[in-house]
């Protein structure tokens, strides 16, 4: 069964302090990997897609890298406007439907 | 101008009531989605509309019917509401179902309070 886990549940930083959020996923076929950003009361915020192991993409303080069974998004010197829940989705296997399986999410709360 | 935008935003009802929650997006995408959100914040997929036509269909209860007037409109139809229903309901919509993964972007979510 397709499978995203996110780690950890849950990270508190200082700001300026950089750190990694993971997610390591099991599915059947990787054919896309997203990451969102989702503030309290909001619906999620696309931020990237990363497509194939070896990808990076930037924005802003954030990175997202990709390998053939997990994906990191590094946060480099956080601020405190940077607090949300960070979700990770995958799609795979066959077909062209765009069924996106989420993780639990990462929640975020950088301190000034 | 919002991209996905959801209605009502907060929905307070009595267990056997009968409720709708509507979504409309303005960008133009092909195809549209709910999703569910529970108290532990898993988002997993409900429904999926490319074109007015059902292409996913999780393991739902029959008492959830989407309908898809067109293609920049999805409704959430719930009969005979549960306590288990309550949750935050999100619209999302994608260009199209191509090969490639097509982003989806999402609407500010439904709460939904079932007493």
């Amino acid at each position: 069964e397709d499978q995203v886990t996110q780690s950890p549940e849950a990270l508190r930083l200082q700001e300026g302090e950089s750190s990694s959020l993971n997610c390591s996923y099991t599915v059947s076929g990787l054919r896309g990997l997203f990451w969102y950003r989702q503030d309290p009361g909001k619906g999620p915020e696309f931020l990237f897609t990363l497509y194939s192991a070896g990808e990076e993409k930037e924005k802003e303080r954030l990175k997202a890298t990709l390998t053939k069974k997990e994906s990191f998004l590094h946060i480099t010197a956080p601020k405190p406007e940077d607090s949300a829940t960070y979700l990770c989705a995958v799609q795979a296997g066959p077909g062209g439907y765009n069924k996106l399986i989420f993780g639990a999410g990462t929640r975020l709360a950088v301190h000034p | 101008d919002t991209a996905v935008s959801q209605t009502p935003k907060y929905l307070v009802t009595q267990m056997g009531n009968d409720k709708s929650i509507k979504c409309e997006q303005n960008l133009g995408h092909d195809t549209m989605y709910w999703y569910k959100q529970d108290s532990k914040k898993f988002l997993k997929i409900m429904f999926s509309y490319n074109n007015k036509e059902l292409i996913i269909n999780e393991t739902v209860p029959n008492r959830f019917s989407p309908k898809s007037p067109d293609k920049a409109h999805l409704n959430l139809h719930i009969n005979s509401l549960e306590l288990g229903d309550s949750a935050v309901y999100f619209c999302a919509s994608s260009q199209g179902t191509s090969g490639r993964m097509e982003t989806q972007y999402f609407g500010p979510g439904t709460r939904l309070l079932v007493l």
